[in-house]
């Protein structure tokens, strides 16, 4: 059975370029969370979608935003990329919405985005 | 102050060690506890998964949490070079309108020599 996948896998942008992440859930994981590690502030939570509604969000800026489609496949964005973007992105998706019934959350391998 | 509170190490130990990680937290609403190892440069990896209080065994690995005390800590026994790698606790709650966020620890580094 497939893990979950992220691609690209490693990018580079310059400052106030946006870019776009994509995850592929586990096969039949309908819900899809996005993560920032960074060596000062570790791993932090993003945002989470559900059957394509976003159903939690973290305390990022709004340049951070995300969407989820039908097939629970899931992109997010960040718009004017600042340098403190650097980071390690990474997705990670669970069989249903809640930690309930021993739901468990598993991670891709994250996308490394680069900011000069 | 951080709502979970874990020593980043790094912890270094002689093979065939028993391990011991720790995390302590501040939210009492937190029910679910888990522990992630990750490789460097790869994602976690989950390791753990406890509901609650309790102990759980799963081969070289068990997880122990201490609600009263709000502090959960992951045992490895017979430590391999292999078990090299940053852990992660991570912790959540159950949330009102539904849905995933897990709190992290800053993460363990842990070295095992030969």
């Amino acid at each position: 059975k497939a893990g979950v996948t992220q691609t690209p896998r490693y990018l580079i942008k310059t400052r106030g370029q946006q870019v776009t992440l994509s995850c592929s859930p586990i096969s039949g994981h309908r819900s899809v969370s996005w993560y920032q590690q960074t060596p000062g502030q570790g791993l932090q939570f993003l945002f989470e979608y559900f059957s394509e509604t976003q159903r939690n969000k973290g305390n990022f800026p709004g340049r951070f935003s995300g969407r989820q489609f039908s097939n629970s496949r899931s992109e997010m964005n960040v718009s004017t990329l600042e340098l403190g973007d650097s980071a390690l992105y990474l997705c990670a998706s669970s069989l249903d919405a809640g930690l309930s019934s021993g739901n468990t959350i598993y991670f891709g391998e994250g996308s490394w985005l680069t900011v000069v | 102050q951080k709502e979970v509170e874990q020593d980043p190490g790094p912890l270094s130990v002689p093979e065939g060690a028993i391990v011991s990680l720790n995390c302590t937290y501040s939210n009492s609403a937190f029910q679910y506890f888990m522990w992630y190892r990750q490789y460097s440069r790869k994602g976690p990896e989950l390791l753990m998964y406890t509901y609650s209080s309790g102990n759980k065994e799963d081969g070289r690995f068990t997880a122990q949490v201490d609600k009263s005390s709000k502090y959960i800590s992951l045992f490895i026994r017979d430590s391999q070079p292999s078990d090299s790698a940053t852990y992660l606790c991570a912790m959540s709650a159950t949330l009102t309108g539904g849905g995933n966020k897990l709190t992290f620890g800053t993460g363990t580094q842990l070295k095992v020599e030969l």
